[in-house]
């Protein structure tokens, strides 16, 4: 069964330092989600593709937080500098389709513990 | 904006047991859609059940189903005959839908235990 990657699994990074999450969705699927869930919380959205383009990141820090997806595939969040409250779980997620009826299927998520 | 309330942060089962895990939800769209996830530890996240607001009949998926209260904005997700493997993190999600853009809308979670 095809499922959403995600690399690495864990980083541990000290503030002030960079550092960049990947994703790879499920294949063919047209929309990306990036997510950040903090303990203890429900995710939520930092932005959303739509193949290459971005159409929401309303809630994506853009003075620290960048995220791309070049070719409509596999995609990047980066950020830069790191700050402690961005301890959190990032996940991501892609759907066939954007909106409500299709379903996001979930990556296993990247854990960031920033010191 | 959308608001999703779960009020219990833990709730606790024996196998073969059935439990009712609770969400309420604000919004003031009439188009929308209702989600219960399933987020295991250090496993990815996975949909357990959704309910199109539009129908009146409450979703069923086997072990799991929901008793949605629209007037109410009430969306409570029940397990039957829990087994260990339910063990996990549950969350609610709304999602409208105005828009093909529109996002998924969580709540805090109800962690899952489950005892022999």
């Amino acid at each position: 069964e095809a499922e959403v990657a995600q690399s690495p699994r864990y980083k541990i990074t000290e503030k002030s330092q960079a550092v960049a999450f990947w994703c790879d969705p499920i294949s063919g699927h047209a929309t990306l989600y990036w997510y950040r869930q903090i303990l203890g919380q429900g995710p939520e959205l930092l932005v959303q593709f739509q193949d290459e383009s971005v159409v929401d990141d309303s809630q994506l820090p853009k003075d620290r937080f960048s995220a791309e997806r070049l070719k409509g595939v596999d995609s990047t969040l980066k950020i830069q500098p790191a700050e402690l409250g961005d301890s959190a779980m990032y996940l991501c997620a892609s759907s066939s389709q954007p909106g409500s009826p299709y379903e996001q299927y979930f990556g296993p998520g990247t854990r960031l513990t920033v010191t | 904006a959308q608001t999703v309330t779960q009020s219990q942060p833990e709730m606790s089962v024996q196998e073969a047991e059935t439990v009712t895990l609770s969400c309420t939800y604000d919004t003031s769209e009439s188009d929308y859609y209702l989600f219960w996830y399933k987020q295991p530890p250090s496993r990815q996240m996975i949909l357990v059940i959704r309910q199109e607001a539009y129908k009146q009949q409450n979703a069923t998926e086997n072990r799991f189903s929901v008793n949605f209260q629209k007037a109410a904005k009430s969306f409570s997700l029940k397990i039957s005959d829990s087994q260990l493997g339910d063990a996990a993190m549950y969350f609610c999600a709304y999602r409208s839908d105005s828009s093909g853009y529109s996002t998924l809308t969580f709540g805090k979670g109800t962690m899952l235990l489950v005892s022999p």
